[in-house]
């Protein structure tokens, strides 16, 4: 059964700093991989997807990493602004079934 | 914008109840997922539908069904309403065979006294 853990649960850093979220899956036979960002009460927006076959997809300040082998993704946020603030969540795609969501990061960045 | 409506955005009912929440999908989108998100936790899958056929169930009680309609628009029942099942509900379109990525409505925030 997959299980996807995110780590830290939660993290405050200050207006300007470089950060890494971290993901890690038990099961790499993924179809794909996806970060989702959640503001309090409300749905999630998709940030980033990295197909199987992929390492990293770049959007703007954010870099996704993929090391299917080893089970384990990062998020990489470029000079953090307090808009960032949200929690992030990670999920995998396995061919017939559907996203298996970890628990999310609880990013909160001080101006 | 994502193109996928939820209605209504709150709702609180009395344990044993029924409620019935909707899920307008993105226009083009053949495939629509809900999912369950307990405070705290990730989304838990529920079920898909496609083509108006259910094409998937997570690990939730047949007290928990949905529809498909023409138009790509989804339902999600539940019966029975127990105090756990107070959460916030997400619908999510897809366009299979197109690609994967989904798109999340807002959600309905269900509140079960």
């Amino acid at each position: 059964k997959q299980e996807v853990t995110q780590i830290p649960a939660a993290l405050s850093v200050p207006e300007g700093e470089n950060l890494v979220l971290n993901c890690s899956f038990t099961d790499s036979a993924i179809y794909n991989l996806q970060w989702f960002r959640q503001d309090p009460g409300k749905g999630l927006t998709s940030l980033l997807l990295i197909q199987s076959s992929q390492r990293e997809q770049t959007s703007g300040r954010l870099n996704a990493s993929l090391d299917k082998s080893s089970g384990r993704s990062t998020l990489y946020i470029a000079a953090s602004q307090p808009g960032d603030s949200a929690t992030y969540l990670c999920a995998v795609y396995q061919a017939g079934t559907a996203l298996i969501f970890g628990k999310g990061t609880t990013l909160s960045v001080s101006s | 914008e994502t193109g996928v409506t939820q209605s209504p955005t709150h709702l609180i009912k009395t344990r044993g109840q029924q409620v019935t929440l909707r899920c307008s999908s993105q226009s083009g989108h053949n495939t629509v997922s809900w999912y369950q998100q307990a405070l705290g936790q990730g989304p838990q899958f529920i079920f898909q539908y496609y083509r108006e056929e259910e094409n998937g169930r997570g690990n939730f009680p047949p007290r928990f069904s949905g529809l498909q309609f023409p138009n790509y628009s989804s339902e999600l029942n539940v019966n029975a309403l127990e105090l756990d099942d107070s959460a916030l509900y997400l619908c999510a379109s897809s366009n299979r065979g197109v690609d994967e990525k989904l798109f999340f409505g807002s959600g309905t925030q269900l509140s079960v006294l």
